[in-house]
C-alpha cells in the first residue's frame, strides 16, 4: 500500500534559520510528489510538485524540494525561515490505483521564533 | 486562479440534523472532492467525483452522502449529524488529467453539539 510519512509533527526554527521538513513516501512505481502549505484558517495551497523532470523542484515561497529515489524521500526546505512562513505543511503522493487521487502525509506544522 | 468556494466558513448544528455543505468551482474542473482534516490525522478523503452525478468512495464515506448534478458544484450531506463528524471539511477540484495538482477552497469547521 502507498503511503506518506511526515517526520516530526512540529517543527521549530528561528528567523533566519535553515527550514527543512522532511517526507518520506513508498510506492511501487515512480512516484509524482506534492508539498501543500495550509496558512491559519485557509484551505491547502500548492507549494511545488515532483513529477519525474528534475529532481529538484523549486515552488513559491523560496522553497524546494529534492527528490531521492534511493531514500525514497522528498524533504522540502528554505535556506532562511521568515515569520510568514509559520503554517501547516503536507506532503502527498498521487494515488496507484486512481491517478486524481492524492494520499496525504498527517502534516507538519512550522513554527518560527523571532 | 482557480477559485474554490465553500458556502460556510464556520457552521453549528444539533446531533441528528441533516447538515449540507456546498462547494463550487470556477475553473470546469472534471474532479471534485471532500476532505475530513483532523489534528494528527491530517487529510481523509470522504467522497470523490470525476464527472456529474459521478461518485466514488473515498477512506472514510460513512455517514455521509455527496450530490454532484452540475459540474461546478458538489455538496456533501450529514445525513444525521453526530458529534464525532465535528471537524473541518475541506473540498478541493482538480483537472481530469494525470498529475495536475488539487486546488482547495477555505474549508468549514463544522461543529455538531
Amino acid at each position: 500500500a502507498q503511503s506518506v510519512t511526515q517526520l516530526g509533527s512540529h517543527v521549530s526554527v528561528s528567523e533566519g534559520a535553515l527550514v527543512l521538513l522532511r517526507c518520506n513516501y513508498s510506492s511501487s512505481v515512480p512516484p509524482y510528489l506534492f508539498w501543500y502549505v495550509q496558512y491559519p484558517n485557509q484551505g491547502l495551497q500548492l507549494l511545488l510538485k515532483y513529477t519525474s523532470a528534475a529532481t529538484l523542484v523549486k515552488g513559491i515561497n523560496g522553497f524546494e524540494a529534492e527528490f531521492k529515489k534511493s531514500e525514497t524521500s522528498f524533504h522540502l526546505t528554505k535556506p532562511s525561515a521568515h515569520m510568514s512562513d509559520a503554517a501547516e505543511y503536507f506532503c502527498a503522493v498521487r494515488a496507484i490505483y486512481n491517478t486524481d487521487k492524492l494520499i496525504f502525509g498527517t502534516g507538519t506544522r512550522l513554527q518560527v521564533f523571532p | 486562479d482557480v477559485k474554490v468556494t465553500q458556502s460556510s466558513r464556520y457552521l453549528v448544528k444539533r446531533t441528528g440534523e441533516k447538515v449540507f455543505l456546498e462547494c463550487v468551482q470556477d475553473m470546469d474542473h472534471e474532479n471534485m472532492f471532500w476532505y475530513r482534516q483532523d489534528p494528527g490525522l491530517g487529510l481523509r478523503l470522504i467522497y470523490f467525483s470525476y464527472d456529474v452525478k459521478m461518485k466514488e468512495k473515498g477512506d472514510i464515506p460513512e455517514g455521509y452522502s455527496v450530490s454532484r448534478e452540475k459540474k461546478e458544484r458538489f455538496s456533501l450531506i450529514l445525513e444525521s449529524a453526530s458529534t464525532n463528524q465535528t471537524s473541518m471539511y475541506l473540498c478541493a477540484s482538480s483537472q481530469g488529467r494525470n498529475n495536475q495538482p488539487q486546488h482547495f477552497g477555505d474549508g468549514t469547521r463544522l461543529s455538531i453539539l
